[in-house]
């Protein structure tokens, strides 16, 4: 049985550009999350995406965006790429809208340069 | 706002002996995650706590909640190599979660 899968899990973007990320989560599971680490840090949440509808948004600037499609994959897209952006994309994918455990994909790394 | 802070950031520690980290958080929450993660890998779930007393063992890791004292342990028994990572706790605020800065795990021969 297949977890969360992300791709691409390498990403080299240079800086102002726009770069599009994705997400499956395991089949059964509705609700994705997106979460950023930073080298040295602790996740930090970006989105919750439940049913195709944004449930909850962390501290990120509107340069970020989500969405989730009809077979509950996702994908998050971040425009005018900065320095700063350069962090581990995580996905978690979880049964319901709330959490009780979610499982998260092998990550990709994005560097901006 | 929410806080969540682990102790120690880092951790050294020789084979065989015990250890204990901390994970104190500033809002209720019945809900407690631990992860693992080693480095340049994702996060892999260790445990869920679901209740205030909740005790979850597997191997030579145990973990425990206290929700009235907003504390929870990871408690290390005769550390191994294999057990050397980063652990991160991380609480339910029911739409996400608020993660620790993570304490990094080194065990010595």
């Amino acid at each position: 049985d297949a977890g969360v899968t992300q791709s691409p899990t390498h990403l080299i973007k240079t800086r102002g550009q726009h770069v599009t990320l994705r997400c499956s989560p395991i089949s059964g599971h509705k609700s994705v999350s997106w979460y950023q680490q930073v080298l040295g840090q602790g996740p930090q949440f970006i989105f919750q995406y439940y049913e195709k509808e944004e449930r909850g948004r962390g501290n990120f600037p509107d340069r970020f965006s989500a969405r989730q499609f009809p077979n509950y994959s996702s994908e998050l897209n971040v425009n005018a790429l900065l320095l700063g952006d350069s962090a581990l994309y995580l996905c978690a994918s979880s049964l319901q809208g709330y959490i009780t455990e979610a499982f998260f994909g092998q990550g990709t790394r994005l560097t901006v340069v | 706002e929410l806080k969540v802070e682990q102790n120690p950031l880092f951790l050294s520690m020789q084979e065989g002996k015990n250890y204990t980290i901390y994970c104190n958080y500033s809002t209720t929450s019945d809900r407690l995650y631990w992860y693992r993660q080693d480095p340049g890998k994702s996060l892999e779930s260790l445990f869920v706590l679901l209740s205030n007393g909740a005790v979850k063992q597997e191997g030579r890791l145990m973990a425990s909640l206290d929700t009235k004292a907003r504390l929870s342990t990871l408690h290390i028994t005769a550390a191994v190599h294999d057990l050397s990572a980063t652990y991160f706790c991380a609480v339910d605020i029911m739409i996400d979660m608020r993660f620790g800065a993570g304490t990094r795990l080194t065990v010595k021969p």
